[in-house]
């Protein structure tokens, strides 16, 4: 079965420097993986997903992934982050036809 | 267009009892899934629906239930409740299976277990 590790509960950075959210998945056959967005008492929003075709995905809000098949890893990116930025983000993937597997997720601490 | 709605919001309960979370999708989605949140366990699948029928469901005790009614609208049933049972509820809808198109979440019921 499908399964999603995000290897950093926490990760605090400072306003506009550049952050990395990692993420690694366990099953690399016909995956398809999805990066979601949660604000407090919010629900999730997409930011980005990868399908096939290019490695590099970019995505809502200046983010972007690279799906990386030899490492099993679909890290999460941004230049430059805003105190906006600072919510919950978690991996997801879908292999065959099981239903979405999420991660449990990477709280993002802007710090000004 | 309007998102999806999720009702109530919050919700107090108390153990033993039972409750019905309620799921109206974007009009013309015909897919509802739900997930369970909690601090310790993340999200975990509950089920999902496509044209009312039941297409996959998650590893939940045979306490938790849910159906799907013509016009799309979801809904789950939790009987016999524990306090395990607090959680934030999400329902998310999309057009059809959610690897090609966006999957759209809720914002929650939150169920607290007393």
């Amino acid at each position: 079965a499908q399964s999603v590790t995000q290897l950093d509960s926490q990760v605090p950075v400072f306003e506009e420097a550049p952050v990395e959210l990692r993420c690694n998945y366990s099953s690399s056959v016909s995956v398809y993986l999805f990066w979601y967005v949660q604000y407090p008492n919010q629900g999730l929003q997409l930011l980005l997903k990868y399908l096939s075709g290019s490695t590099l995905v970019k995505g809502i809000n200046g983010f972007e992934a690279e799906f990386n098949k030899s490492q099993t890893s679909f890290h999460l990116r941004k230049p430059s982050v805003h105190i906006s930025d600072t919510a919950e983000y978690f991996c997801a993937a879908i292999s065959g036809n099981t239903p979405l597997v999420f991660g449990k997720g990477t709280r993002l601490s802007v710090i000004a | 267009k309007a998102g999806v709605t999720q009702t109530p919001r919050y919700l107090i309960k108390t153990r033993g009892q039972q409750v019905t979370l309620s799921c109206s999708p974007i009009s013309g989605h015909r897919s509802v899934s739900w997930y369970q949140q909690t601090p310790g366990q993340g999200l975990q699948f509950l089920f999902e629906y496509f044209s009312e029928t039941q297409r996959n469901k998650g590893n939940f005790p045979g306490r938790f239930s849910g159906r799907q009614f013509s016009n799309s609208r979801s809904e789950m049933n939790v009987s016999t409740l524990e306090l395990g049972d607090s959680a934030l509820y999400l329902c998310a809808s999309s057009l059809g299976f959610v690897v090609n198109t966006e999957a759209f979440f809720g914002q929650g019921t939150r169920l607290t277990v007393v």
